[in-house]
């Protein structure tokens, strides 16, 4: 089965301050999804990358996916207090699989003031 | 427009007990999922379908029975509850193959004493 590696398993940074978030697999993925996950509550749709070399922007996030799809990143800029949450990447291998995303086990930012 | 909504959002229950977890979607979306959230673990896929009528095993599918008689719905049922299935269990639909996002609902809390 597919396995996706998130590094780091939590992030505490200042605000203002610029931070990424890894997403690595073991196997080449047909489709990427960043999520975003608030303390006890469901999960958010960020952005989703297919492409070798895609590069996503929203507000101040980036996403990107490496030319081999193996690898994907999450940036973000001047960080806030209102990107505090789980960060959650997600995949399909084959693009009949929409319903049978893999995740990774998370990554949990903390914004000081 | 209500999304993918989920009942109850905690219930506790003693060990042997059964319950059913409801999830309702009114985007008419082909494909839903049940999904558990432990920490340390991510999400881990329990039964997903394609349609009203089709199911299959995800990647924790022990303890845990689906059907889907309706587009909408896709009630997840536990036939004796174990302490090791205590969880946070999400529901998630999307439209259908290709690359298509997975909407999430809100989320219930189980607890098995």
């Amino acid at each position: 089965s597919q396995e996706l590696e998130q590094s780091p398993q939590s992030l505490i940074v200042q605000e203002g301050k610029n931070l990424t978030i890894n997403c690595t697999s073991s196997k080449t993925l047909y489709g990427l999804y960043w999520y975003k996950q608030k303390y006890g509550e469901g999960l958010i749709f960020l952005m989703m990358l297919q492409k070798g070399g895609e590069e996503k922007s929203h507000e101040k996030i980036t996403a990107k996916l490496d030319e081999k799809k193996q690898q994907s990143s999450l940036h973000i800029t001047a960080s806030q207090p209102s990107h505090a949450g789980i960060y959650l990447c997600g995949a399909t291998p084959t693009s009949g699989t929409a319903s049978k995303l893999t995740f990774g086990t998370g990554t949990r930012l903390q914004v000081t003031l | 427009n209500a999304g993918v909504t989920q009942t109850p959002k905690f219930q506790v229950l003693k060990t042997g007990q059964s319950m059913t977890l409801q999830c309702a979607q009114d985007m008419n979306h082909e494909y839903m999922s049940w999904y558990r959230q432990d920490p340390g673990m991510g999400l881990r896929l329990i039964h997903y379908s394609v349609g009203a009528g089709i199911t299959d095993q995800g990647e924790v599918p022990n303890g845990y029975n689906v059907s889907r008689s309706t587009t909408e719905d896709f009630p997840l049922r536990l036939l004796s509850a174990a302490p090791s299935q205590t969880s946070v269990y999400f529901c998630a639909s999307s439209k259908g193959p290709g690359a298509n996002v997975l909407t999430f609902g809100a989320g219930s809390r189980l607890t098995v004493l």
